[in-house]
């Protein structure tokens, strides 16, 4: 299984700022995932982090707001833009390898706007 | 589209008791199922997995699902369970060639010593 470091873990930050969220994976993995888990609900994907081009983002999620890297096989961020206090959230990082169908998980970062 | 439904959202169980928490997805292909735990304070974790054959699956700590094609669900399982199974439990499909999840929106269960 792979070892996802998610940081930072926790942070409070001020709406109109932005944060970003580093994911670092301690293997090569094909895909790589962010995932929003809002307050009492499930998660929900972002986007699928592509190596060396632009982010696929689901519908509702778009660029401007969630800007996503992913220089190499096993590093990605995800920024949070212009925050508002609706964006406090926990933002998962996660990753697959590609002929195996489960996914791990980072330990999540906890975001919230004040 | 695919969707993953667990009908409970927070069951509360005696310490020695059995556990059944329920999942159905809604998609007609080739399936792969899962189950995730997340213990308080720590990421979600894999339990268990079903991609093919034997449609009982035996994870990790006792727990166990089945898939059943036909009902369309993949329903986790433990005889007794016991304190440390406090936690939040999500179901998720991966179907239609898609790379990503699609998860339930959890349920959390409480073990009462």
């Amino acid at each position: 299984s792979a070892v996802i470091s998610q940081k930072p873990s926790r942070d409070i930050c001020q709406r109109g700022t932005s944060l970003t969220i580093q994911c670092q994976v301690d293997s090569q993995v094909t895909m790589m995932f962010w995932y929003r888990q809002q307050p009492g609900q499930s998660l929900t994907l972002i986007a699928t982090a592509n190596q060396g081009s632009e982010a696929t983002y689901e519908s509702g999620f778009v660029i401007d707001k969630f800007p996503i890297s992913r220089p190499n096989l096993t590093f990605s961020t995800l920024t949070v833009s212009n925050m508002s206090p609706e964006d406090s959230s926990i933002y998962l990082c996660s990753a697959r390898s590609s002929g195996r169908p489960e996914a791990f998980f980072g330990q999540g970062t906890r975001l919230t706007v004040v | 589209a695919q969707s993953v439904s667990q009908h409970n959202h927070h069951v509360i169980l005696s310490e020695a008791a059995s556990l059944e928490l329920g999942c159905n997805y809604s998609y007609g292909g080739t399936v792969n199922l899962f189950w995730y735990v997340q213990y308080p304070g720590q990421h979600l974790q894999l339990l268990l997995k079903y991609f093919s054959g034997d449609p009982l699956v035996k994870g990790i700590k006792g727990f166990e699902a089945e898939f059943i094609k036909s009902k369309f669900s993949f329903n986790l399982r433990k005889p007794s369970v016991q304190w440390s199974d406090t936690a939040e439990y999500f179901c998720a499909v991966n179907a239609g060639g898609a790379n990503n999840l699609f998860f339930g929106t959890g349920t959390r269960l409480t073990v009462i010593p």
